[in-house]
C-alpha cells in the first residue's frame, strides 16, 4: 500500500527566503507524482506534475523534482512571497486512478 | 477550457433532504472523480468515473450516489446524510487513467444540519 509523508507539516519564513518541502512516499511504482497548492476552504491548484520518466519540472520560482530509487520528491520555492502562503499536498498517482496524498505542508510567508 | 466547474459553492442541508453536487469539465477528460475533504485532512476518493465504468470506494456509504449522465458531467446525489458527512467536496478530472495529472474544481462546502 503506497504511503505518502509530507516534512515539515507547517514552516513560517520570512518573505524572500527560497525554501524546500519534502515528500517521501514507499512504492517506487508510480504513473506521476503531483505537487498541489490549496488556500484554506478552496479546491486544489496544480502546480507541477512530474511523469515517472522525468526528474523535475519547473514553473517560475517553482521546482520540483523526483527520485524514484529514494522514494524522494521536493518542491522548491524561490524569493518566497506571502501570496506563496497556502497548504501544499503532494500526490501520487500508481496502479490506479487514484491519487495517494500526503498529509501537506502548510507554508506561511511572513511580510 | 481547462476548468472542472462545482455547483454550487455552498450547501447547507438538513438530514431528511435530498440534494445533488454538479461537476462538468469540457476538457475532453475521459476519467471523472469525487473527493472528500474534512478539515485538515487530504482528499479521499470517494467515486471514479473512467472510460464509461464507475468504480466505487466501498467505505463510502450508500447514502452517497453518483450518476454519470455523460462524459462530462458527474452528479453527486445526496439523501438521508449525517452531520459527519459535513465537509469540502471536491470533483476533478484527468485525461485517463494513468493520469496526464489532474485537474480539480474549486468544491462545494457541504454543511449538514
Amino acid at each position: 500500500k503506497q504511503e505518502v509523508t509530507q516534512i515539515p507539516a507547517a514552516l513560517s519564513v520570512p518573505e524572500g527566503e527560497n525554501l524546500v518541502l519534502n515528500c517521501s512516499f514507499t512504492d517506487s511504482a508510480i504513473y506521476n507524482l503531483q505537487w498541489f497548492r490549496q488556500d484554506p476552504g478552496k479546491g486544489l491548484t496544480s502546480l507541477l506534475l512530474i511523469q515517472s520518466s522525468q526528474r523535475e519540472q519547473t514553473s517560475g520560482r517553482l521546482n520540483a523534482s523526483l527520485d524514484k530509487s529514494s522514494g524522494r520528491s521536493t518542491l522548491y520555492i524561490a524569493a518566497s512571497q506571502p501570496g506563496d502562503s497556502a497548504t501544499y499536498l503532494c500526490a501520487l498517482q500508481g496502479g490506479s486512478e487514484k491519487l495517494v496524498f500526503g498529509k501537506g505542508t502548510k507554508l506561511t510567508v511572513n511580510p | 477550457d481547462t476548468e472542472v466547474t462545482q455547483t454550487p459553492k455552498h450547501l447547507v442541508m438538513g438530514m431528511t433532504n435530498k440534494k445533488s453536487l454538479k461537476c462538468e469539465q469540457h476538457m475532453g477528460h475521459r476519467a471523472m472523480y469525487w473527493y472528500k475533504q474534512k478539515a485538515k485532512k487530504p482528499p479521499e476518493l470517494m467515486f471514479v468515473y473512467s472510460y464509461e465504468k464507475l468504480s466505487i470506494n466501498e467505505s463510502v456509504p450508500s447514502r452517497f450516489s453518483p450518476e454519470c449522465p455523460n462524459s462530462s458531467l458527474l452528479n453527486l446525489h445526496l439523501h438521508a446524510l449525517q452531520p459527519e458527512d459535513s465537509a469540502l467536496y471536491l470533483c476533478a478530472s484527468s485525461q485517463d487513467r494513468t493520469g496526464a495529472g489532474y485537474t480539480f474544481g474549486s468544491g462545494t462546502r457541504l454543511t449538514v444540519v
